[in-house]
Order: C-alpha cells, then sequence, then structure tokens
C-alpha cells in the first residue's frame, strides 16, 4: 500500500521560503508524477505543480514565480519550496500521487496533510 | 489556464439520487476525476478516466461526462456521503505546457 508523509515546519515568517518534504513508502517514486496540492482554511483546493520521476516539473501559473519542485529518487521523497511568501499563503498542504495517459489525469494517494501557518 | 465551475451546495434525501456538476472547457478535451473530501481528512478519489471507481468505492457512486460538463452521480445517497466533492481535471497554459485544475467544490448534505 503505497503511503505519503508530509513534513517540515508548520510557521513560516512573512517573506520566508516554505520548505516541506513529502515521503514515499510502499512503492517507488521511479514512476509518476508527484504533485502538491494546498487548502486554505475552510477554502477549496488548488494544485500547486507536478515533477515526474526524471525531474521534468509543471507549475501553476499563479505560483510559478515562486515555486520550486525537487525529487531525491534515492530517498523517495520530493519537496516543495515557496518562496517570499503571504499570510494567504496559509493552508493544509498535500502531497499527492498523480498518474496521466491519454486524456485522463489523477490522484491516486494522498498525504494527510500539514497545516502550515504564515505568520510572524 | 480554464476554471471549473461547481454548486457550491446540494442536498439530497436520505437514499435518493443526486448529481453534481462540473464545468469548465478543459472537460472538452480531458477527462474528469472526483475526489470525495470529509471534515479533517484529506480528499479520496471516487471517480476517475471520467466513470471509473477506485478498488472500495461503492458502485452508487458514477461518473459521465457530455461537451464541457462532467457530473458525479450519487444513487441511494447515504448518511456517510455527506462531504465535499471536487473535480479536477488537465488543463494547458498559454505555452502548451500540462497543468492542473480543480473545481471550486461542492457540499453535498444528505438529510
Amino acid at each position: 500500500q503505497v503511503q505519503l508523509q508530509e513534513s517540515g515546519p508548520g510557521l513560516v515568517k512573512p517573506s520566508e521560503t516554505l520548505s516541506l518534504t513529502c515521503t514515499v513508502s510502499g512503492g517507488s517514486i521511479s514512476s509518476y508524477f508527484w504533485s502538491w496540492i494546498r487548502q486554505p482554511p475552510g477554502k477549496g483546493l488548488e494544485w500547486i505543480g507536478f515533477i515526474n520521476y526524471s525531474g521534468s516539473t509543471n507549475y501553476n501559473p499563479s505560483l510559478k514565480s515562486r515555486v520550486t519542485i525537487s525529487v531525491d529518487t534515492s530517498k523517495n521523497q520530493f519537496s516543495l519550496k515557496l518562496s517570499s511568501v503571504i499570510p494567504g499563503d496559509t493552508a493544509l498542504y498535500y502531497c499527492a500521487r498523480g498518474i496521466k495517459f491519454g486524456v485522463v489525469d489523477y490522484f491516486d494517494y494522498w498525504g494527510q496533510g500539514i497545516l502550515v501557518t504564515v505568520s510572524s | 489556464s480554464s476554471e471549473l465551475t461547481q454548486d457550491p451546495a446540494v442536498s439530497v434525501a436520505l437514499g435518493q439520487t443526486v448529481r453534481i456538476t462540473c464545468q469548465g472547457d478543459s472537460l472538452r478535451s480531458y477527462y474528469a476525476s472526483w475526489y470525495q473530501q470529509k471534515p479533517g481528512q484529506a480528499p479520496v478519489l471516487v471517480i476517475y478516466d471520467k466513470s471509473n471507481r477506485p478498488s472500495g468505492i461503492p458502485d452508487r457512486f458514477s461518473g459521465s461526462s457530455s461537451g464541457n460538463t462532467a457530473s458525479l452521480t450519487i444513487t441511494g445517497a447515504q448518511a456517510e456521503d455527506e462531504a465535499d466533492y471536487y473535480c479536477n481535471s488537465r488543463d494547458r497554459d498559454s505555452s502548451g505546457n500540462h497543468l492542473n485544475v480543480f473545481g471550486t467544490g461542492t457540499k453535498v448534505s444528505v438529510l
């Protein structure tokens, strides 16, 4: 059974960089697409971006200038960095495994989420 | 990139049928997936590849699509189906890169 677990600081100061890691167990990271998705308190889901096992990335245009997603296949982990954070970046951050084929995309496994608060 | 629009809230009587819709230009080119999210929990995939159910998802959940609209139908809604539901699909940016977009979400109440 594939499991994903987010880790990182729960509190980040404004203008600093948010850094999170997702550890994948029960399966290899050397396949599939690996995404970060966030959810502000009481609001809907927002796709942040994805990386594949070879390191190719795509990002949400609204966040692209501040986002970096990387992968470490040796540790079965992928990571998110969001720079110059503001209070509006406060959210529950999820990592998820993505599958793409043909005209189909979906996320079949999700982490439990980690709440990151941006505050001084 | 486009948006996916859902009705904010719908209600259904116990045992009855409810349809949740998702509208957006990306759905003319790509299939939708659907996620159920209960309070305090991570989203769970309930429909993928337009109408397929993952293992463990009851067959009262079904999906369909026509034009720019995807639908999730719950036939014989149960109390445990009360949750937020989100659609999702691929999209492309102005450079042709693959993106991903979530719908605005629908809160389903089972009465």
